[in-house]
């Protein structure tokens, strides 16, 4: 199972971006990077996911290295709202199931 | 996106008591798992709810401590059993959608042991 490595916490100023890294070097070539965020006293919310590609929604976009060995995350504007942890994910197949394996994630602080 | 709707949000309960969890998704469903995340530390997966068979547990949680059912695709509950303080955690349900492969959480059920 691929493992994820991101810094512990970060901070950003409101209406600048957040760009948030990612290390999953041992990932294989069928598993997708997810990217979920936790806001204090919520359940975690799915932001943004790819495999290979780079992919934006409305929320965020995602960048993948070509080797597929990291990621980034970046919130193009951040706002206060966007202060949460933040969990990069790589997704495991296991005897036919799918799960989410969590690891520490980044706490973002947004600041004024 | 799917709603999961968790209830109790929060509960405190004496210990040597159990406490049910139920979770409602609104729309179609392919899995739904449980996670537990314990006071300021990252969630951890108890088991995959299984449509009419037994749950599949990871590692370090067993059957007669969290009981789980899945009668039909949209409902599961979890039953924390014979509650000690270790047990006080937030309990998560969650699920992939049929229509996309994204998982889903609900907000959580808050449990305090006395």
């Amino acid at each position: 199972d691929a493992k994820t490595t991101q810094p512990p916490s970060m901070d950003c100023a409101e209406g600048r971006a957040a760009n948030l890294p990612c290390n999953h070097s041992t990932i294989s070539g069928n598993e997708y990077v997810y990217w979920y965020r936790q806001i204090h006293s919520q359940g975690p919310q799915y932001i943004i996911h790819g495999l290979k590609n780079n992919e934006t929604n409305e929320m965020a976009s995602l960048i993948i290295t070509e080797d597929r060995k990291s990621s980034t995350l970046i919130l193009p504007h951040a706002t206060l709202r966007d202060t949460a942890v933040y969990y990069c994910i790589v997704r495991v197949l296991n005897t036919g199931f799918q799960k989410l394996v969590f690891g520490t994630g980044t706490r973002l602080l947004v600041s004024p | 996106s799917a709603v999961i709707s968790q209830k109790p949000s929060r509960d405190i309960c004496q210990r040597g008591t159990s406490l049910t969890i139920q979770c409602q998704v609104d729309s179609q469903v392919t899995m739904m798992f449980w996670y537990r995340q314990q006071p300021g530390q990252s969630l951890t997966l108890i088991a995959t709810a299984n449509q009419g068979s037994e749950a599949t547990y990871e590692s370090g949680f067993v059957i007669d401590k969290f009981p789980i059912s899945r009668p039909n695709l949209t409902f599961s509950t979890l039953t924390v059993s014979n509650m000690s303080p270790e047990d006080s955690s937030i309990y998560l349900c969650s699920a992939i959608a049929s229509y996309k492969n994204i998982q889903y959480f609900g907000a959580g059920t808050r449990l305090s042991v006395l």
